[in-house]
């Protein structure tokens, strides 16, 4: 238990279909975050919201869609993907209202989506 | 601008043996450092960081990291390492400037294999 959980854990989709990944933070934090794993390439900052405002959209494409309705939970809505977007999602959350204290980001266990 | 280098994609290690997965850094600032694993099919689990004080610091499962600021190290040991300890590790800075709030920059990884 990480105190940030995703679901699906699973997710296969096709290239027309929409369906969305669900995190949920049960640490009382303000900031969460989406992250892209793919193999052999680095992790990769995808968005940033900080009590329920976006403050980093790392260039990523509109296929992806964020939402924060609140701190606690965050959504990315997924419409149109490309076979190169299978990559595991991971949500993540720290208590980042105060940036200069090296606050810890905390992740959940990660959507594996698979696009076909 | 800021960067980490995991130099070493695999490092091998007998049960019992020292571990080390090294980690070299590149911040304008001071950095704030971080260290996770990855288990199979799993998220990233939070081990250990560094933010100020004494330059060798502790954390889960009996690992330690020294922060060195004049080789821009920060490398990640355990005394005697388990075969459950392998997995993926990665290393993270972030730059405490404001500008770079919620940029965690992280390594490509090190694969750590435990034999028994």
């Amino acid at each position: 238990e990480t105190g940030v959980t995703q679901t699906p854990r699973h997710l296969v989709m096709g290239m027309t279909n929409k369906k969305s990944l669900k995190c949920e933070q049960h640490l009382g934090h303000n900031a969460m975050y989406w992250y892209k794993q793919s193999a052999k390439k680095p992790l990769e900052l995808m968005f940033v919201y900080n009590f329920k405002e976006q403050t980093e959209n790392n260039s990523v494409p509109s296929r992806f869609s964020p939402e924060c309705p609140n701190s606690s939970h965050l959504f990315l809505h997924l419409h149109t993907l490309q076979p190169e977007d299978s990559a595991l999602y991971l949500c993540a959350s720290s208590q980042g209202w105060a940036e200069s204290s090296g606050n810890t980001i905390y992740f959940g266990e990660g959507s594996w989506l698979t696009v076909v | 601008a800021q960067s980490v280098a995991q130099p070493e994609d695999q490092v091998n290690v007998a049960e019992g043996n020292p571990l080390t997965v090294k980690c070299t850094y590149s911040v304008s600032g001071n950095p704030y450092l971080f260290w996770y694993v990855q288990y199979p099919n799993r998220g990233l689990q939070f081990l250990l960081k560094y933010i100020t004080g004494d330059n060798l610091v502790k954390g889960s499962y009996g690992f330690e990291a020294e922060f060195n600021k004049s080789q821009t190290s920060f490398h990640l040991k355990k005394p005697s390492a388990l075969v459950s300890d392998s997995a993926l590790y990665f290393c993270a800075v972030r730059d405490i400037r404001a500008d770079s709030w919620g940029k965690l920059q992280f390594g490509a990884g090190t694969q750590v294999v435990v034999t028994p």
